[in-house]
């Protein structure tokens, strides 16, 4: 069982956008900054957003993070089959002292 | 450019004991928390161990406190993970990680991972 919360399985349609969410406790998101990472099949995980909403370089601004108490948002526009993969949501929880990941959400563009 | 490169997974059997190394290139390995994060077949991200950027603080899940061992030369730049009374849940590909800075904050780069395989 996973601290942070993620549905499973999200799916949508090429170009549509999607909201991917991540809800966790006054101990993490609540209280820390939240990260978002997509694993392609067969790859290691990639930094699509930290410090809740500020992506890295060369990720496309396709793709958004938000934060509102505690649960965190990944929103991605202009879907593509490509952005098919499994994403996961980070962040420091301060009960626990460490870092903790959500379970990963599937995303299926159809 | 960023590396990192993970080496020292296997075959090992239950109850047996290993070491991960990775190698890290192309930033100033001593200013950043570095850390392991596992991935079952077919399960999600677990983070296992932490380390401060000098070495002085280190943390660790529940599931290998005791077991494993976490550890950075910072005059190689290489991170380690000790890992001794292996059990069979502990099958997994280990990624290392490096940190936007501290632990507290995201990992920005992550190693092609090196599979551990724990089994008679």
């Amino acid at each position: 069982q996973s601290v942070l919360t993620q549905p499973p399985s999200v799916s949508a349609a090429p170009g549509q956008k999607v909201t991917l969410s991540c809800s966790g406790s006054s101990s993490n998101i609540g209280d820390h900054y939240v990260s978002w990472y997509q694993q392609l099949p067969g790859t290691a995980p990639k930094l699509l957003i930290y410090d809740n909403n500020k992506r890295p370089s060369g990720i496309p601004d396709r793709f958004s993070g938000s934060k509102s108490g505690t649960s965190a948002t990944l929103g991605i526009t202009g879907l593509q089959t490509g952005d098919e993969a499994d994403y996961y949501c980070g962040t420091w929880d301060s009960s626990l002292s460490t870092p903790v990941f959500g379970g990963g959400t599937q995303l299926t563009v159809l | 450019e960023v590396q990192l490169v993970e080496s020292g997974g296997g075959l090992v059997q239950p109850g047996g004991s290993l070491r991960l190394s990775c190698a890290a290139s192309g930033f100033s390995f001593n200013n950043y928390a570095m850390s392991w994060v596992r991935q079952a077949p077919g399960k999600g991200l677990e983070w296992v161990s932490g380390i401060s950027s000098g070495g002085g603080s280190t943390y660790y899940a529940d599931s290998v406190k005791g077991r494993f061992t976490i550890s950075r030369d910072n005059s190689k730049n290489t991170l380690y993970l000790h890992m001794n009374s292996l059990r069979a849940d502990d099958t997994a590909v280990y990624y290392c990680a490096k940190h936007v800075l501290v632990l507290i904050r995201g990992s920005d780069y992550w190693g092609q991972g090196t599979l551990v395989t724990v089994s008679s």
